[in-house]
This record gives C-alpha cells, structure tokens and sequence, in this order.
C-alpha cells in the first residue's frame, strides 16, 4: 500500500538551530501533503497545507516565518522549524494522499525536543 | 475545524466487538467519512472510510446512518494489540483534513 516516509525520527537539539523535517511519498505522486503538531496527550493539529509548486497554506495562528515549508517535487515536502525554542519541541507529523478522495497516508512522525 | 465528536474514551472486554460512535451533524454531501487510530507515538494509521453505504474490510466495518449524521466503527474482535486512540475525520475535496478528539479505546484482557 501507499506509503509516506518521515524523517528524522527523532532530534534533539540547542535552543536556537534551524530543524529541517522531510516528508516523502514512496509510491504515489501528492500534489498536497499536510503538517501537523501533536503535544502530549492532545490530538493532532493541523498547522499547514503544502501545494507542489505553489505557497503552502497556513492555519490560523501558526507563523509562516517560523515553520518554512517547500513543497519543490511532487514526492517531497519539507517542514524548516527556523530558530526552534524550548516550547516548539512536539511530535510533527505529515500526510500524504495520490488523489483528493483517497486516504490520507501518514509519516510515523518527528520528536523534536528543542534544549 | 473537526466536524465530528466522539466520545472520550471507551473500554472493551478482548474477544469482543469494540462499536466507537462518531457524530458528524453538520457533513456535506461530498464529504466521506474516515476512520483511523494511533498508537502511542506513532503516525496514525488508516482504518476505513465511507461515503453513504456501509463498508467492511479485513481490519473494521463502517456503518453510516442513512442521514449520514453519525457513524459506528465496529472492530469484530477486539485484541489488546486494537488499544488506541480512534479518529473519526470527515473530509471532502477541497477541505483540510481535521482531527478531533478522538476515543481512547482501552482492549482489557
């Protein structure tokens, strides 16, 4: 079946770093992938829409500055956290999907711990 | 923002058929319903989704009203391995694909 490939798994880094996060579908072509942020015991939040091609699609409340998103291929998007702090450690997880009325395929996600 | 709301959480004897209710008054015709769990610190997995006539596959069966204002996902047997958090979303072409809350379903041995 469909698969989508995040990575890392895991970072842990200094206050102040720049964390790139990949998303890749492995075996379909997505024109849109989404982004997401889950914190302990919460569900999952929906932060950005990623288009090929074109500007990503931010939620409101989330700062476009601060999470940098490129969707550059149709089989890659990729989630910049620019000069992570301490409160933007969380669990990130993107989504995939071949077709708007298929199912959205899930990364097994990315703990950031920002130190 | 999700449409749907489920319950907080559910318990269910191992063996037994798990029923998790989802209400989804406001969906529009477009839009189907999908189901999917997640596993303590893992992506969510897909389940199951339906549009208006019931579904069955080798991991659940869907069950939509035929108003389409709420839906059952029913896990035949239940196993430990099925605790988890289940996600009912409803999602259409041109929409953000939105979690809820979901249901915390414990499997008790």
């Amino acid at each position: 079946g469909a698969v989508v490939s995040q990575h890392p798994s895991r970072v842990i880094c200094k206050s102040g770093t720049s964390v790139k996060i990949e998303c890749r579908s492995l075996d379909f072509q997505a024109t849109t992938m989404f982004w997401y942020r889950q914190f302990p015991k919460q569900s999952l939040m929906l932060m950005a829409t990623s288009n090929e091609g074109s500007k990503a699609t931010y939620e409101q409340g989330v700062e476009k500055d601060k999470f940098l998103i490129n969707h550059a291929s149709l089989t890659l998007s990729t989630l910049t956290v620019t000069s992570a702090h301490p409160e933007d450690s969380s669990f990130y997880i993107c989504s995939a999907n071949a077709y708007s009325n298929q199912p959205q395929h899930f990364g097994d996600g990315t703990r950031l711990s920002i130190l | 923002d999700a449409k749907t709301t489920q319950p907080t959480s559910m318990d269910c004897a191992e063996g037994r058929a798990a029923n998790l209710p989802c209400n989804h008054s406001t969906i529009s015709g477009n839009e189907y319903v999908y189901w999917y769990r997640q596993i303590h610190s893992q992506g969510p997995q897909y389940i199951i989704h339906g549009l208006k006539n019931n579904e069955t596959n080798e991991m659940a069966s869907l069950i939509i009203t035929e108003d389409r204002k709420s839906s059952t996902l029913i896990l035949p047997h239940a196993t430990l391995r099925d605790t988890a958090v289940y996600y009912c979303i409803v999602y259409g072409l041109g929409n953000q694909f939105y979690f809820g809350t979901g249901t915390s379903l414990t499997v008790i041995p």
